[in-house]
């Protein structure tokens, strides 16, 4: 069964800071969707990394991949309050058809 | 512009109560899928469909049931609805795509519908 962590849970930064967030998942996949949904919203996709290696950035957002050690990472650069909201990552099953979700990141910048 | 609507947007409910979530979808797509979110726990798959004919459970579908009744639309059914049934339920869907060496399923979800049972 596949399982998917994020952490940390619960982050409150700063404007103009720097930070991660985590999602490690147990089985074999290269396949690695960030979404990031605001208060009272719906899912929007971020990023959708497909191989080892993998980065995009959009913004202050920058996201990788790492395959072999079954890791990805969303990192901010200079948090800005627009930023606040929760981050889900997912991970894709080999075969294609289905998502896990990990439990969410909610961040809060503050001024 | 293409998109993926859910009714109603909220509803509250009795214990016991029949209730039928909807959601259209203008995108296209083949793929449709049933989640529900609590706090703390992310998204949950409940049902999903890869085409008409095609309907499979996923990790908590006891308690629901699904139709699937044209490509562009997926109602969620609860038979007899319960209290810990309370979440918020959103649909998404995805068109299988081969993205180079690697085929993905980005999923695309409606607004969500809140959901209490009483």
């Amino acid at each position: 069964e596949l399982k998917v962590e994020q952490n940390p849970l619960f982050l409150s930064m700063q404007e103009g800071k720097n930070y991660t967030i985590y999602c490690n998942y147990s089985t074999t996949s290269d396949r690695l969707y960030w979404y990031r949904q605001d208060p009272g919203k719906s899912l929007e996709s971020l990023f959708v990394l497909l191989s080892n290696g993998a980065v995009k950035q959009e913004g202050r957002l920058m996201a990788s991949l790492d395959t072999k050690a079954r890791l990805s990472t969303l990192h901010i650069t200079a948090a800005v309050h627009d930023l606040s909201a929760t981050y889900f990552c997912a991970v894709g099953e080999t075969s294609g058809s289905r998502l896990t979700f990990g439990e969410g990141t909610q961040l809060t910048v503050n001024p | 512009d293409a998109d993926v609507t859910q009714t109603p947007r909220n509803r509250i409910t009795k214990t016991g109560k029949r209730i039928m979530l909807e959601c259209s979808q203008t995108k296209g797509h083949d793929r449709m899928y049933w989640y529900r979110q609590d706090p703390g726990l992310g998204l949950r798959l409940i049902y999903y469909s890869f085409d008409v004919k095609d309907i499979n459970k996923g990790e908590i579908s006891d308690g629901y049931s699904v139709s699937r009744q044209a490509q562009a639309k997926f109602s969620l059914s609860l038979e007899s609805a319960i209290p810990n049934q309370t979440a918020l339920y959103f649909c998404a869907t995805s068109d299988f795509l081969a993205g180079g060496p690697v085929d993905y399923n980005e999923q695309f979800f409606g607004p969500g519908t809140r959901l209490t049972v009483l």
